[in-house]
């Protein structure tokens, strides 16, 4: 693989149920987040990594959890899906933090829809 | 509170310039980025401002302005693949990026 990969792509979920979003990437960068985006609104952030074994909230956090066991993979598990959460996720990553003007790659999204 | 500031959406025709304006607010600033989206894609780095100026990129030049709290996004020469949405956002005193909502540019022959 070359990048930034999610999955699944699109998932319809019925509320109440558990689901983890996947991300992994190969370009050995150190941060990773997940952001949601919805229409009329900008990304907003739900969890970050500055780099493996810690995670820090970001906007939006509450329904979601994240884990960093290792540097290639950040998933996102939605504990008890609620209707709300329906959004399309992008999960992206960086070699570092913003600063000096790191760009984020982003991976092509999940759209989840959630009934 | 934070705040990314663009217009929803631009048309301009094929050939032209366009500008795309971007004011922002947010505790601490550590540079501005522009992103651009295509329908149904993920997001894309065009630019990284973080000093007062102009920045050259090809057919795209990105302008700041931090006593103003203000960026903007030129496009030369517009081309129909440059129809898609762009996103202003700006790295806070954390440096976590606040995203604007973005601008969909429409392009027209």
């Amino acid at each position: 693989i070359a990048g930034i990969t999610q999955a699944p792509t699109s998932q319809i979920l019925a509320a109440g149920r558990r689901m983890t979003l996947r991300c992994t990437q190969d370009m050995r960068h150190n941060a990773m987040y997940w952001y949601r985006q919805d229409l009329g609104l900008g990304l907003r952030l739900i969890h970050y990594s500055n780099t493996a074994g810690t995670t820090g909230k970001g906007e939006v956090p509450d329904g979601y959890s994240v884990s960093r066991a290792n540097t290639d993979d950040f998933p996102l598990t939605l504990a008890s899906a609620v209707p709300s959460q329906t959004s399309v996720y992008f999960c992206a990553s960086s070699d570092g933090a913003a600063r000096g003007g790191n760009e984020q790659f982003f991976g092509p999204g999940t759209r989840l829809t959630v009934l | 509170g934070q705040n990314i500031d663009q217009p929803t959406e631009m048309t301009a025709t094929e050939g032209a310039i366009v500008q795309i304006n971007c004011t922002y607010q947010t505790s601490g600033f550590n540079g501005l980025f522009w992103y651009q989206q295509h329908a149904g894609e993920a997001p894309t780095f065009l630019s990284y401002n973080v000093l007062d100026g102009l920045e050259e990129k090809g057919r795209f030049s990105s302008f700041l302005s931090r006593s103003k709290g203000y960026s903007y996004l030129l496009l030369k020469e517009l081309q129909m693949k440059d129809s898609a949405s762009y996103l202003c956002a700006a790295a806070d005193s954390n440096y976590q990026l606040i995203w604007g909502a973005g601008t969909k540019l429409i392009i027209k022959p």
